[in-house]
């Protein structure tokens, strides 16, 4: 069955150091990878993801994955965190032939982050 | 500005009492998702609808009601069967099924149980 795994239920970095959020998944095939952000009581907004060529994928507000097939990883990363980064990180893969129909996501159950001054 | 309206934001329901949270697209897209999430819990799929008059029953669906009369509305049923409905909720809408397609959210609604 495919799976998700953030084995960081919580970080704490300091503003200005660089992040690193690990995600592992367990999938079939080739997998479809997203990150998300949730800030509190907000819904998920899209970073990234994904689905095929280059490994390294670029996303919004400074930050990057890198799918690793060999290590089963998607781990997202930010050269200098800034204040308003805390939020919750949610790695998410597409799941296939889901409930009888592709295009549902598993999650990972998130990590948060939080910004030390 | 295109996207995806959940109302209320903030709901208290007796116990016993059915309540129903709205979700409005107007991305045009075919795909239709309500999600459940619980601190530590991550996202759990309560039913997903991939066209207009159908839907599918996700994990949790015990205890939930959907309909799919129009592409651009799917409202969720909380009804008394559901025991612990105390719970932040999600919508989603995507283009279409398929693997790799990219879901998008509303801002969720919470629900408390009184």
């Amino acid at each position: 069955a495919q799976s998700v795994t953030q084995p960081d239920i919580h970080i704490t970095v300091s503003e200005g150091a660089s992040l690193e959020l690990r995600c592992n998944y367990s999938y079939g095939a080739t997998p479809y990878l997203f990150w998300y952000v949730q800030s509190p009581g907000q819904g998920l907004q899209l970073l990234l993801k994904y689905f095929s060529g280059d490994t390294l994928v670029q996303g919004i507000k400074g930050f990057e994955a890198e799918f690793k097939r060999s290590q089963s990883s998607f781990n997202l990363r930010k050269p200098s965190v800034h204040w308003s980064d805390a939020a919750e990180y949610f790695c998410a893969v597409g799941a296939m032939g889901y409930g009888g129909s592709q295009g549902n996501l598993i999650f990972g159950k998130g990590t948060k982050l939080s910004v030390k001054p | 500005d295109g996207g995806i309206t959940q109302s209320p934001k903030y709901l208290f329901r007796k116990e016993g009492q059915n309540v129903t949270l709205s979700c409005e697209q107007n991305l045009n897209h075919d795909a239709m998702y309500w999600y459940r999430q619980d601190p530590g819990q991550g996202l759990r799929l309560i039913y997903y609808s991939q066209i207009v008059n159908d839907f599918q029953k996700g994990d949790i669906a015990e205890g939930y009601s959907v309909s799919r009369e129009k592409k651009e509305s799917f409202p969720l049923t909380v009804t008394s069967a559901q025991k612990n409905p105390t719970a932040f909720y999600l919508c989603a809408s995507s283009p279409r099924t398929g693997t790799g397609n990219t879901i998008y959210f509303g801002e969720g609604s919470w629900l408390t149980v009184v």
